[in-house]
């Protein structure tokens, strides 16, 4: 069982705007910064956001982050058929004395 | 450009040992850190630890503390996860990921390509 909880499955059309959910605690997203990764099978998980809602150079505006006390969200707008991937947060956990992971969220592009 | 090259597949028994390597490039090797994460098959990205190239430093996780070793070798920019006691459940996709300074510090920009490792008797 994951310490950061995220919605299985989240799906969407291409052209839209889905969110995706983390849910953490006062240890974790309440006191740290969120991160998401994306993962493609086969690939090695490429960092999308990093302090809640920073962007490394060459991810498209498409993905925003955001924290509210102890739950993130990422959004992707203008959905593409190449966002579909499994979506993980991720956050430090100062009782932990690590990093916890949010279970994934396999995003599907219908 | 930053690069992280991993060692090939592996295949153990249980109750034996894997260690996994992974080597950089492109940048000063003792600036950063390292953490290693995994994916088991079906499940979600796992944190296993950290280690600084700079001083060896390590924080492991508690689920794995008694049987990883993490270390490095600064003279050929290189950092090794050895897992002790395999089990079946231990059959994972293995990553190493540069991160900082510190444990808690970002990681995630730059990844190794993975190492499977399967656990069967």
């Amino acid at each position: 069982q994951s310490v950061l909880t995220q919605s299985p499955s989240a799906s969407g059309t291409p052209g839209q705007r889905v969110t995706i959910s983390c849910s953490g605690s006062s240890s974790s997203i309440g006191s740290s910064s969120v991160n998401w990764y994306q993962h493609l099978p086969g690939t090695a998980p490429k960092l999308l956001i990093y302090s809640n809602y920073q962007r490394p150079p060459g991810v498209p505006d498409r993905f925003s982050g955001s924290k509210s006390g102890t739950s993130a969200s990422l959004a992707i707008s203008g959905l593409q058929s190449e966002d579909e991937a499994d979506y993980y947060c991720a956050a430090w956990d100062d009782s932990l004395h690590g990093w916890v992971f949010g279970g994934g969220t396999k995003l599907t592009v219908l | 450009q930053v690069q992280l090259v991993q060692s090939g597949a592996e295949v153990k028994k249980p109750g034996a040992s894997v260690k996994v390597s992974c080597k950089a490039s492109g940048y000063t090797f003792t600036s950063y850190g390292f953490n290693w994460v995994r994916q088991a098959p079906g499940q979600g990205l796992e944190w296993m630890g950290w280690i600084s190239a700079y001083n060896g430093n390590t924080n492991y996780t508690q689920k794995f503390q008694d049987r990883v070793i993490m270390t490095t070798d600064t003279s050929t920019s290189t950092a090794y996860m050895e897992l002790r006691s395999l089990r079946s459940d231990d059959t994972a996709v293995y990553y190493c990921a540069r991160g900082g300074d510190r444990p808690h510090t970002l990681f995630g920009l730059f990844w190794g390509q993975g190492t499977p490792v399967t656990v069967s008797a």
